[in-house]
């Protein structure tokens, strides 16, 4: 079964600062991986996903996400913080019924501190 | 805007009592993905159609129904409600269902049971 974990539900950076939001997954076929941005009283909107092409994935708004195959892990980054990012960030890998299910993480919100 | 189309976006209701949630896929997407977000469990997969079918299941009570429509919106129907169905309901839509596609999220439906 697929799953995975947001490391750290809150973090709080400075305008400027990089952003470095951690997700660690387990999954029991090649992982299809995915980064969403909830901004308030919106829905979901994806960031970028990792489809086995190239491992360092690059998506909107300067956000980029490496996968690490041997650690498991899917790191989002941004290396200068905007206050127009402060959201919540889901992690998600895709599920294993050869359907398209997600399955997220419990989420990180980004607060960016003047 | 992702072109996925929720109602209603509010819906304040007793406990014991009944609603059904809509919504409305993006153009040509034939695949409806229903959500739940919770504080305490986070995001939770309950059920995916397929071109009117059936394709998988997640975590939906039995008190929870849904199916797809010809025209291939999709209801979410909740019944005998209790305080913890208190929630946002999400609905997504993908042209297919496959592993390594985007989901487009509507805005959701807020639904608090008193």
């Amino acid at each position: 079964a697929q799953s995975v974990t947001q490391l750290g539900s809150h973090v709080s950076v400075s305008e400027g600062a990089l952003v470095l939001l951690r997700c660690n997954y387990s999954s029991s076929v090649p992982p299809y991986l995915f980064w969403y941005v909830q901004y308030p009283n919106q829905g979901l909107q994806l960031l970028l996903k990792y489809t086995s092409a190239a491992t360092l994935v690059k998506g909107i708004n300067g956000f980029e996400a490496e996968f690490k195959k041997s650690e498991t892990s899917f790191h989002l980054t941004k290396p200068s913080a905007h206050m127009s990012d402060a959201a919540e960030y889901f992690c998600a890998v895709s599920g294993d019924q050869g359907a398209q299910k997600l399955v997220f993480g419990q989420g990180t919100r980004l607060t960016i501190n003047p | 805007d992702s072109g996925v189309t929720q109602t209603p976006k509010h819906l304040i209701t007793a406990t014991g009592q009944r609603v059904t949630l809509r919504c409305s896929p993006r153009s040509g997407d034939l695949s409806v993905y229903w959500y739940q977000q919770s504080l305490d469990q986070g995001l939770q997969f309950l059920i995916q159609y397929y071109n009117g079918e059936e394709r998988a299941k997640g975590n939906i009570l039995e008190r929870f129904s849904a199916q797809q429509f010809p025209d291939l919106h999709s209801e979410l129907n909740l019944s005998s409600l209790e305080l913890g169905d208190s929630a946002l309901y999400f609905c997504a839509s993908s042209v297919v269902a496959l592993r390594t596609g985007e989901l487009f999220f509507g805005e959701g439906s807020r639904l608090t049971v008193l």
